[in-house]
């Protein structure tokens, strides 16, 4: 099983739709979770931290479930700025090297259109 | 805030020869710094950690004395492409921690080399 394992998209989407990514996670002992977007041929963003009693940034929300070891975004009002690809992004909590490494999932790539 | 840059932003260079890319962070302290590999379509791939004043911890797969890693102060680490070769053409992004500060990386804009 991945680390990190992601919707595989592409996702086409009208403006002003719902969308939702999932993401699921292998190490139970993970401990922070984000997600980041990322434009074409460009570094990556972070867009949210995801807590446990999840969270709302205006038109995105973040939920995490633990014992699942389930992380989803939901976009709503999907708008054209909105294209990127989202990266679900966790951190391992490894035993040994540095507790702070991140590992990326491959990404869904979001194309929103008018 | 929470600014990082890199340079350069992008660079040709001949097999054989080598690649030096900095990455600095510009409006805080890092004392850790994360450099990572992005071949297309793929997905991020941490290639080593930089933390200032010891030596970098590399990951697995990753040939330290290919890709050198030099964190020298708490805003600038250097990652040299040694004996460049075409397959080592990709795009570098360097993400820096902020000292103190707790999961979250800031990621410089990339450095995207190409070998011929």
């Amino acid at each position: 099983r991945k680390e990190v394992e992601q919707d595989p998209g592409p996702f086409n989407v009208p403006e002003g739709a719902t969308v939702a990514f999932n993401c699921t996670y292998s190490n139970s002992a993970s401990q922070s979770f984000f997600w980041y977007r990322q434009d074409c041929r460009k570094e990556p963003k972070l867009l949210m931290s995801v807590y446990s009693s999840g969270n709302e940034d205006g038109r995105f929300t973040a939920q995490l479930n633990r014992a699942s070891q389930y992380i989803s975004l939901l976009i709503r009002d999907s708008k054209l700025s909105d294209s990127a690809t989202y990266l679900c992004v966790v951190n391992p909590k490894n035993s040994g090297g540095s507790n702070y490494k991140l590992t990326f999932g491959k990404g869904t790539l979001l194309t929103v259109n008018p | 805030g929470a600014v990082v840059s890199q340079h350069p932003s992008w660079v040709i260079c001949k097999s054989g020869t080598s690649v030096k890319i900095e990455c600095r962070s510009l409006d805080f302290q890092a004392t850790t710094m994360f450099w990572y590999r992005q071949f297309p379509k793929q997905s991020l791939m941490l290639m080593a950690t930089s933390n200032e004043g010891s030596k970098a911890t590399y990951e697995q797969g990753v040939e330290k004395d290919k890709f050198l890693i030099n964190h020298a102060s708490l805003t600038l680490s250097t990652l040299t492409v040694t004996s460049a070769h075409p397959e080592d053409s990709s795009f570098y992004i360097c993400s820096a921690r902020p000292l103190g500060g707790t999961y979250e990386q800031y990621f410089g804009p990339g450095t995207r080399l190409t070998v011929t």
